[in-house]
């Protein structure tokens, strides 16, 4: 079974830092992209990026230039997203989903984790 | 970029009935070199996160209810779900994985008349 468990629910200030996780299971996780999704409170679905576990490729949506880094660690079969300087803003719940085409980018989003809700407040 | 649209934002469906929820896209997301559309339906329940109905348009993931069903070509897609139950009160994105950056519709909120 394909399973994708987040990291717990985090509260920052303006400024800080942060790094949220997703550890994968249940397939090869080398194989297969994983997206990045936010949804701010009472909103809908944003796509943030792709990274591939494989060889660490990544690809980030124009609608978030050098907001965040996405980055793997395959030893732990977990998935990334880093922000440097946490802004209000930045509130929102971040998911991680696995593309199902495995190499192939142009797919549709098969697994999701529970999702990480960001709180950014002074 | 492709720009996701759907219709209406909102509807009320008395159980047991027809909810018919309209996706369309600002440009073709059919490849016809293999004649597949790059478009999938998710349902996302409150307080959960989102699920895959449906992929390429028309095939049901593994496990949705033969109820949900997905239509549609080119720049025009329907989800319909076919005698509406309480579980199925949710918002559903449609989603299109033609082109980077793929992009979710606004979505469609069901519920109960």
């Amino acid at each position: 079974e394909v399973r994708l468990v987040q990291s717990g629910a985090e509260v920052k200030k303006p400024g800080e830092s942060l790094k949220i996780s997703c550890r994968a299971s249940g397939y090869n996780f080398i194989d297969y992209w994983i997206g990045w999704v936010r949804q701010m409170p009472g909103k809908g679905l944003e796509l943030m990026g792709f990274v591939f576990p494989g060889n660490s490729d990544t690809r980030y949506s124009p609608s978030f230039p050098g907001v965040v880094t996405m980055s793997v660690d395959k030893s732990v079969t977990t998935a990334y997203l880093r922000w440097s300087r946490l802004r209000a803003s930045d509130t929102a719940i971040y998911y991680c989903a696995r593309v199902a085409g495995g190499w192939t980018l142009e797919s549709h989003f098969d697994s999701w984790g529970q999702g990480t809700l960001v709180t950014v407040s002074s | 970029d492709i720009v996701m649209t759907q219709s209406p934002d909102s509807l009320a469906v008395p159980l047991g009935e027809r909810a018919t929820i309209k996706c369309k896209s600002s440009q073709s997301v059919l490849s016809t070199s293999i004649n597949r559309n790059y478009l999938a339906w998710y349902q996302q329940k409150p307080g959960q996160p989102p699920k895959l109905l449906v992929y390429w348009a028309s095939t049901r993931a593994s496990g949705v209810p033969d109820r949900f069903s997905g239509s549609g070509s080119g720049t025009d897609f329907t989800l319909t779900i076919s005698g509406l139950q309480a579980e199925d009160v949710a918002v559903y994105y449609c989603q299109h994985c033609y082109s980077t950056p793929f992009t979710f519709g606004p979505g469609t909120r069901v519920d109960i008349k």
